[in-house]
């Protein structure tokens, strides 16, 4: 069964740091890339950046470079997302998501399967 | 960036209709669209690819259409766990993919 397993909820202060982490199982984590997706209260989904765990190939979108870093190990089949200094405008919901996309043939772009998401509360 | 704007905000129904929700992406996006459900306190769940192919375990009442800039999810004959948020994506400019802003179906 192909599970997404993220960390568990943060509360942090303005300024802090902080590392989530998206563990996938059931299926070979090198060969899909691993996106996370940002939920802010009441609002809709915002893609942020995605990962390919084989070679460590990352994308941001622009709304998110410079704000946050993706990256992987893949000896434990986990993805994160990490902040150096935290606003309070990251008080969010993250999902991480699976997608099979093949940028060679442009195919495959959706996320067949996500973590259980991830709440960070920033606030002083 | 391709916006994706997703009509309406929200859609009243009774069980046992059908709903259509719309989704305009502001540049051609071939038929690189997806659709995902999501219920309160969940994560979204994929429902259709590739604009009318529907995910595995999706019923059948569930149908996608579209190609270019205008995309519809149809949900026939509403049953009360479909009631929800829908969410569609478009995945044709990579590694520019974008969400539109939701459709709540509501009773």
């Amino acid at each position: 069964e192909v599970q997404l397993v993220q960390s568990g909820a943060e509360v942090k202060k303005p300024g802090e740091s902080l590392k989530i982490s998206c563990k996938g199982s059931g299926y070979s984590f090198t060969s899909y890339w691993i996106a996370w997706v940002r939920q802010m209260p009441g609002k809709g989904l915002e893609w942020m950046g995605i990962i390919y765990p084989g070679d460590s190939d990352t994308r941001y979108s622009p709304s998110f470079r410079g704000q946050v870093t993706i990256s992987v190990d893949k000896s434990i089949s986990t993805a994160y997302l990490q902040w150096s200094s935290l606003k309070a405008s990251d008080t969010a919901t993250y999902f991480c998501a699976r997608s099979n996309y093949d940028y060679i043939w442009g195919t495959g772009g959706y996320f067949d399967y996500w973590g259980q998401g991830a709440r960070v509360t920033v606030s002083s | 960036e391709i916006v994706m704007t997703q009509s309406p905000a929200t859609l009243s129904v009774s069980p046992g209709e059908t709903a259509t929700l719309s989704c305009r992406a502001s540049q051609g996006v071939g038929s690189n669209v997806a659709w995902y459900q999501q219920k309160p306190g969940q994560a979204p769940r994929l429902l259709i690819y590739g604009a009318s192919t529907r995910a595995t375990g999706i019923p059948a009442r569930f149908s996608g259409g579209g190609s270019g800039t205008e995309f519809t999810l149809t949900i026939g004959s509403l049953q009360s766990e479909d009631f929800a948020v829908y969410h569609c994506q478009q995945y044709n400019k990579w590694p520019l993919w974008t969400f539109g802003q939701g459709t709540k179906v509501e009773i």
